[in-house]
Order: structure tokens, then C-alpha cells, then sequence
């Protein structure tokens, strides 16, 4: 049973527009998500988290959103760029130091 | 910043064999992970460690075991590998505790059993 989900395989937006990546959960003991980007051949990177005390946390290009009533998360970025494409996760922790990923969405940034 | 390192990024071994892929962490954290990445399902995880001789089973470890002699150091070990064992390995850290939860990830070692 998928606790983490990235319904949206790909997403495919024009540079300079909003890219947006959904993410829904369904574990409310979750309390902790974050974001992650991974390009080919490469480890994920660390991108922005939020904690669910709040509903918004924004570092630079990067929004990510938090709904918890609707086990709701979302990370935007503006403006998109090129280098942006690559593989998103979304990751959830429910206070223990394991996380649990959905399974991604690639997203293509085209000139 | 920190820094997870993985022995291979690409490793080649036959059917049978014993592998052993190795991660080291200059951060002084105390969790480690290793993950399997596979097309379509994200990443999974195999084994974890709270601390030096310590392990846990996450959600894929059969055909897997693990070593922590060091904190530094966590070795995923395949007693046996397998085609289905290919796949891209991932090893991560955290420091752990709460409020500490982001993992840190290696490169990755891309392994491909034959």
C-alpha cells in the first residue's frame, strides 16, 4: 500500500513558466516531508522540506505548499529553467528517521 | 557540507557471486541507509542503522544483509547475486533525531549481474 503518492509519471512546461508537482500522502502520522531532485546516474539531492506546522516554506525558485487536511503537498517552481529537469521525489516521515519516497515524477524544462 | 561516498558507481558481476558495495559518510551521523532504485517504483528501502553494530530491515531486504562496524561506514553485502538484483544502489545518512530526518545521499553505484 502506497503511503507516499506522485500520481503525475511527467510533466512537461515551458522554460521561464510555473513548474508544479503534486504529492499526497495518506498517513496522518506523517509529520515531515521533503523534496527531492535527482538527475541520470546520480544520487538525489536535498531540495526544500517543510515541517507540518507549517503550510508553506519557500527557499529561492522553490515553493512547497503543505495541505494537511487533504494529505495534500506540493512543490512549485519559478521560474522554471532548463537545468530543472529531472526526477522529483517527494518523501514523508512520520518522526522516526526513515522516510518513505513516493516513486517520482520527471519533469522537462524545454527552451 | 556533507558528504556520502560510494566505492563503485558502476560494478559488473556474474550470477552466484558475493558483493560488496560499501558507503562512508564524513558527517558524523548517526543513521545509514541503503536504497534500491528501480524504473517505476522509486526507491525502496533495504537495510538501515541507528548506530555501529546496530541494523535494521526496511522494506526489501531478502537476498541482502548489512555491516556497520564503523560509523562512518555501512556495507551492503549480496550473499548471493542475482539478476534481479540489478538495479541502482543508493546509500544515504541523516543525523538523526527529531527534526532531523533529511537524508543525504551518495552518487550511487549502478550494479548489473549478468
Amino acid at each position: 500500500d502506497q503511503q507516499v503518492k506522485q500520481n503525475s509519471p511527467s510533466l512537461s512546461v515551458q522554460e521561464g513558466r510555473i513548474s508544479i508537482l503534486n504529492c499526497d500522502y495518506t498517513n496522518s502520522m506523517f509529520d515531515y516531508f521533503l523534496w527531492y531532485k535527482k538527475y541520470p546516474a546520480e544520487g538525489p539531492t536535498f531540495l526544500i522540506s517543510i515541517s507540518s506546522i507549517k503550510d508553506k516554506n519557500e527557499d529561492g525558485r522553490f515553493t512547497v505548499f503543505l495541505n494537511k487536511s487533504a494529505k495534500h503537498l506540493s512543490l512549485h517552481i519559478v521560474p522554471s529553467q532548463p537545468g530543472d529537469s529531472a526526477v522529483y521525489f517527494c518523501a514523508a516521515s512520520g518522526g522516526y528517521s526513515t522516510l518513505t519516497f513516493g516513486k517520482g515524477t520527471m519533469l522537462l524544462v524545454s527552451p | 557540507d556533507v558528504k556520502v561516498t560510494q566505492s563503485s558507481r558502476y560494478l559488473v558481476k556474474r550470477t552466484g557471486e558475493k558483493v560488496f558495495l560499501e558507503c562512508v559518510q564524513d558527517m558524523d551521523h548517526e543513521n545509514m541507509f541503503w536504497y534500491r532504485q528501480d524504473p517505476g517504483l522509486g526507491l525502496r528501502l533495504i537495510y538501515f542503522s541507528y548506530d555501529v553494530k546496530m541494523k535494521e530491515k526496511g522494506d526489501i531486504p531478502e537476498g541482502y544483509s548489512v555491516s556497520r562496524e564503523k560509523k562512518e561506514r555501512f556495507s551492503l553485502i549480496l550473499e548471493s547475486a542475482s539478476t534481479n538484483q540489478t538495479s541502482m544502489y543508493l546509500c544515504a545518512s541523516s543525523l538523526g533525531g527529531a527534526g532531523e530526518e533529511t537524508q543525504y545521499f551518495g552518487p550511487g553505484t549502478r550494479l548489473l549481474v549478468l
